[in-house]
């Protein structure tokens, strides 16, 4: 059974610090990773997608490197601000390509 | 921007009731999936459903579940006789396959259900 662990659970930050948020999964033989930002009671919106054949994938402020071997992921957001404020979810699909969640790091911006 | 799209938001219900969840799925989407997320845990996969069959069920998805996609938009998801662990917020997600595998699932608001 995949399990999705996401470190740290908080974290707290300045405007305009970079951050880092990371991921682990146990079973190394991910079809996809998806990250996602879920504000208090809403829904998930899809942040980026990294298929298993990609080290890295980039959007704007947001980078996400993957290695697949070492079953880490890790997202990084440059330059953060109080719009960032959210918890961060990670999800892996396996052949099946249901998602298997972590729990989230929840980011708070201080400006 | 196409985004799926869930009805109602809230909902509140008595135990045993039955309950119905709706969802409208992105227009050109050909796989769905609904997903629950009990307050303050993870969130857990359901099922997943493409070309009027489940694909996938998880544990949870016992007898008292069933998916439905009634015509070409709605997706749907019915609890039977509902029980208070069933309580949660449940999200709607459909996604297109592209070559290679690759799939980006785009999530609905979810509807929030409490069972009293």
């Amino acid at each position: 059974k995949q399990e999705v662990t996401q470190i740290p659970a908080a974290l707290s930050v300045p405007e305009g610090e970079n951050l880092v948020l990371n991921c682990s999964f146990t079973d190394s033989a991910i079809y996809n990773l998806q990250w996602f930002r879920q504000d208090p009671g809403k829904g998930l919106t899809s942040l980026l997608l990294i298929q298993s054949s990609q080290r890295e994938q980039t959007s704007g402020r947001l980078n996400a490197s993957l290695d697949k071997s070492s079953g880490r992921s890790t997202l990084y957001i440059a330059a953060s601000q109080p719009g960032d404020s959210a918890t961060y979810l990670c999800a892996v699909s396996l052949v099946n390509y249901k998602l298997s969640f972590g729990a989230g790091t929840t980011v708070t911006v201080r400006a | 921007e196409p985004e799926v799209t869930q009805t109602p938001s809230h909902q509140v219900t008595q135990m045993g009731q039955e309950v119905i969840l709706r969802c409208v799925p992105i227009s050109n989407h050909l796989y769905f999936y609904w997903y629950r997320q009990i307050l303050g845990q993870k969130v857990e996969f359901l099922v997943s459903f493409y070309n009027n069959e489940i694909s996938e069920k998880s544990e949870i998805f016992d007898d008292q579940f069933s998916v439905e996609r009634p015509d070409g938009s709605n997706f749907t998801l019915k609890i039977r006789s509902t029980k208070l662990e069933d309580s949660a917020m449940y999200f709607c997600a459909s996604s297109k396959r592209l070559a290679g595998g690759q799939e980006t699932q785009y999530f609905g608001p979810g509807t929030r259900l409490l069972v009293l």
